[in-house]
């Protein structure tokens, strides 16, 4: 069974520049997170999803950073303009929250750089 | 305010010999524990859990113990392998909770290195 998948891997860019990050969730789950590490504040997340809907987008750091759903299969994280301290790992995971107890199944991240 | 707390960043255990790492939070709302490990270049992956109706829950090598009084929890590994090395991530979440916008969202502390050495 495929995992969570997100691409790319790196993304280096300069700043003022709009980046894309993408996430295939695992089939069948409904819940959908979007979560940044940073050495300053470690795991944190930005926003989730529910069968597509946004619930919480707290986590949000600025007006510059948006999230989409639009269909079960695809979420984009978009930061445009970007700016050096976006300079993260940006994780996506998911779950089914209809069984109890589901534990969270993350992708391997994106790492962005930006200069 | 970083509600789940690990305040040990890092960890060094001698193979064989038993890895001890802690957790403290500090909503009591929290019911569902969760550990995850984390290899470099590479997403955290679930390792073991624990509900709040628990103490103790076993999965081989891993134990992870709660002490809801005292708000704490921590994971055993025993032995310790080199294999083990790795960043381990405390969560928790508060899966009775009725409002729909905390509902099952984890809330993470900022991780332990383990390092086991031969």
């Amino acid at each position: 069974d495929a995992g969570v998948i997100q691409s790319p891997r790196h993304e280096v860019t300069e700043m003022g520049q709009e980046v894309t990050l993408r996430c295939k969730p695992i089939s069948g789950h409904d819940y959908l997170f979007w979560y940044r590490q940073t050495m300053m504040r470690g795991l944190e997340l930005l926003i989730y999803f529910n069968n597509n809907v946004p619930i919480d987008d707290s986590g949000m750091p600025e007006d510059r950073f948006s999230a989409k759903m639009p269909n079960a299969s695809f979420s984009t994280l978009k930061i445009q303009p970007s700016e050096p301290r976006d300079s993260a790992v940006y994780f996506c995971a998911s779950n089914n929250q209809g069984l109890a107890n589901q534990p969270q199944h993350f992708g391997d991240g994106t790492r962005l750089s930006i200069l | 305010d970083q509600q789940v707390k690990q305040n040990s960043p890092s960890l060094s255990v001698q193979e064989g010999r038993i890895s001890i790492l802690n957790c403290d939070y500090t909503n009591s709302m929290f019911d569902y524990f969760l550990w995850y490990k984390k290899y470099p270049a590479e997403g955290p992956t679930f390792l073991i859990s624990i509900s709040s109706i628990k103490d103790k829950n076993e999965d081989g090598r891993f134990t992870v113990f709660l002490n809801k009084s005292a708000k704490h929890l921590s994971l055993h590994i025993v032995p310790s392998q080199p294999g083990d090395s790795a960043v381990y991530f405390c969560a928790a979440s508060a899966q009775g909770y009725g409002r729909g916008s905390t509902l099952g969202r984890l809330y993470f502390g900022r991780g332990t290195q383990l390092t086991v050495w031969p």
